[in-house]
């Protein structure tokens, strides 16, 4: 199985920050990654798929990079409403696997 | 817009059952595969179960396997999780998920039902 692991567990930032979160893969899973926000009792936001597609709706602050092994979503300037915790999951295999989360929390 | 509505959790005994349903309205429901995504209190995202559009393809992760059956009844709109078996690992909030088309990511969750495992 796809293994993902996601870096750093806890990020702690100011509003107006540049937010980098990381995800890597067990094995190349090509650009079928994405990215979700969940905030606390709420159902999780799809935000980036295929690593780089924005979903419609979704701020143009958030951005995704990377392939094969190595992720990364961006926040360009963080907003208040962008507190959350963050999701990467991949769908290379006809399993889905989810990384264990990133918190951002208000420095 | 397409939405999903979960219902059928609940409290159970350890080595009990529970049928989770999750009725589909806003899209072409025979279109789409299907999950279930669980998350224990506290914890992070798990996916369970994918069924495709039509039925004819299910997977499970492995810690589900062989004791939770994913259905759908496209006729009625409305996908089911069978889960037999149930463990106290099992405690969990679980999500119905609708997938892109063609892309397995989940683009529109419902607000999750919680089952509790426990004596």
């Amino acid at each position: 199985d796809i293994q993902m692991t996601q870096s750093p567990s806890t990020l702690s930032a100011s509003v107006g920050d540049r937010v980098t979160i990381t995800c890597r893969a067990s094995q190349s899973i090509s650009s079928w990654l994405a990215w979700y926000q969940q905030k606390p009792g709420k159902a999780p936001k799809l935000l980036i798929y295929e690593a780089s597609s924005l979903e419609s709706g979704v701020p143009s602050r958030f951005s995704g990079s990377g392939s094969g092994t190595e992720f990364t979503l961006t926040i360009s300037s963080l907003q208040p409403d962008d507190f959350a915790t963050y999701y990467c999951q991949q769908y290379n295999s006809y399993s889905r696997t989810f990384g264990q989360g990133t918190k951002v929390e208000i420095k | 817009e397409a939405q999903v509505l979960e219902s059928g959790g609940g409290l159970v005994q350890p080595g009990g059952s529970l049928r989770l349903s999750c009725a589909a309205s806003g899209f072409t429901f025979n279109n789409y595969a299907m999950s279930w995504v669980r998350q224990a209190p506290g914890k992070g995202l798990e996916w369970v179960s994918v069924i495709s559009g039509s039925g004819g393809s299910t997977y499970y992760a492995d810690s589900v396997k062989g004791r939770f059956t994913i259905s759908r009844e496209n006729s009625k709109n409305t996908l089911y999780l069978q889960m037999n078996s149930l463990r106290a690992e099992d405690t969990a909030v679980y999500y119905c998920v609708k997938e892109k088309l063609v892309r397995p990511v989940f683009d529109y969750w419902g607000q999750g039902t919680l089952v509790t495992v426990s004596s």
